[in-house]
């Protein structure tokens, strides 16, 4: 079973920096692409960032392009989402989200909450 | 970006009558390798999204067979042949052929 389970979120002040994990299991995990989307409170689903396989090939969303940046380790089966500069507007869930094998996202996490507040 | 335009924003139906969601891209969604990447989700209350239909009218696994999708280029569309109370959420269409990916605004299915 496709298991993918978010960590790091939290309050977090302007301004300031959150990393968020996400463990993967049940599958492969170095033979799929990742993404993260978010979806503000009581919003749509917005497309934040994607990483290859391999990690060739590291896409942004506008929105985030230069404060974020994605990673993944896949000997220990993570994806990662390294947040600085963070905007109120940030504030929202976070899922990590595998690509599956005909090019949509097939499996969400749970997501964990962002709040950038002061 | 491809912008991707749901209708209605929100439904009402009776258990056990259809129900239909449209989707309209600004751009084609028809990629030269042949396939469309065009995906339906479901968001249930409190839960993340979940895969419907993939590539326009595939359904992912498990996926009961109420739900089906038709479309083509720019006009999609999903349906339910009897809308069951498990059914109430609300769902998003996607495009996956050109970066951003973009979802529609949602729609938000009731049971009366």
């Amino acid at each position: 079973e496709v298991q993918l389970v978010e960590s790091g979120g939290g309050l977090v002040k302007p301004g300031g920096s959150l990393r968020l994990s996400c463990a993967a299991s049940g599958f492969t995990f170095s033979s799929y692409s990742m993404n993260w989307v978010r979806q503000a409170p009581g919003k749509g689903l917005e497309w934040v960032s994607s990483i290859s396989s391999s990690s060739s090939y590291i896409y942004y969303a506008d929105s985030v392009k230069g404060r974020f940046t994605i990673s993944r380790d896949n000997a220990k089966n993570s994806l990662y989402l390294q947040m600085n500069s963070l905007r109120a507007e940030d504030t929202a869930v976070y899922y990590c989200a595998r690509v599956g094998v005909f090019l949509g996202i097939d499996y969400w996490g749970q997501g964990t909450l962002v709040t950038v507040s002061s | 970006d491809i912008v991707m335009t749901q209708t209605p924003l929100s439904l009402s139906v009776t258990p056990g009558q259809p129900a239909s969601i449209s989707c309209k891209s600004s751009q084609s969604l028809l990629h030269s390798d042949g396939k469309t990447y065009l995906y339906w989700y479901l968001q249930k209350p409190g839960q993340p999204p979940q895969l419907l239909i993939y590539e326009v009218s595939n359904r992912f696994s498990g996926v009961p067979d109420r739900f089906s999708g038709s479309g083509s280029g720019t006009d999609f569309t999903l349906k339910i042949s009897r809308v069951e109370a498990e059914d109430v959420g609300v769902y998003y269409c996607m495009q996956s052929i050109q970066l951003p990916w973009t979802f529609g605004q949602g729609t938000k299915v009731e049971i009366k």
